[in-house]
């Protein structure tokens, strides 16, 4: 069964000090990795989508990796305004149904104090 | 601004009664959109694919008689929750995909079955 988790399930920085967030996965073949932020009562923001281990992206003081077996996302420097629950998701490639077969990880909680 | 749309924004209803939910793409074409359902401090679960033209794709577990969406012009979707009960109380969100696999979400719509 394709399994997603997060860790840690709550983050608290203090602004300026950076960190990284755990996303470890088992999938029967990976066509990508999605990386999304969320605010409370909100629908998510798109981040990232990674398809290949060692495949890295980078958008502001963010920054996804992405091995066999998980990935991270890099925060440097976080402001206030970073604050938000990170999600990540996976697409399976290997199916015996007619879905998208995405599944999501129960997401991270950061919180960045001024 | 805004990719994309739903309508309402939140909603009330009475057990057993139907509810349409309407997300409408603003700037683009969508051959294809996603709905998700989100539980109260729960991760995303995708629930369905929405195609234009044709039936829609329903991810493992997911009622299709329960959940009635329909794709009918490239620019909007609706998901028809049928005979709601107030297990069906969720925040539903749908989202679209351009350009590169990038995804836009919508709002969400928070349904609340009494």
């Amino acid at each position: 069964e394709d399994q997603v988790t997060q860790s840690p399930e709550a983050l608290r920085l203090q602004e300026g000090e950076s960190s990284s967030l755990n996303c470890s996965y088992t999938v029967s073949g990976l066509r990508g990795l999605f990386w999304y932020r969320q605010d409370p009562g909100k629908g998510p923001e798109f981040l990232f989508t990674l398809y290949s281990a060692g495949e890295e992206k980078e958008k502001e003081r963010l920054k996804a990796t992405l091995t066999k077996k998980e990935s991270f996302l890099h925060i440097t420097a976080p402001k206030p305004e970073d604050s938000a629950t990170y999600l990540c998701a996976v697409q399976a490639s290997e199916t015996d149904n007619y879905g998208q077969n995405f599944v999501f990880g129960p997401g991270t909680r950061l919180s960045v104090l001024p | 601004g805004a990719v994309v749309s739903q309508h309402p924004s939140w909603v009330i209803c009475k057990s057993g009664t139907s509810v349409k939910i309407e997300c409408r793409s603003l700037d683009f074409q969508a051959t294809t959109m996603f709905w998700y359902r989100q539980f109260p401090k729960q991760s995303l679960m995708l629930m369905a694919t929405s195609n234009e033209g044709s039936k829609a794709t329903y991810e493992q577990g997911v009622e299709k008689d329960k959940f009635l969406i329909n794709h009918a012009s490239l620019t909007l979707s609706t998901l028809t929750v049928t005979s709601a009960h107030p297990e069906d109380s969720s925040f539903y969100i749908c989202s679209q995909t351009q350009r590169e696999d990038t995804q836009y979400f919508g709002p969400g719509t928070r349904l609340t079955v009494l």
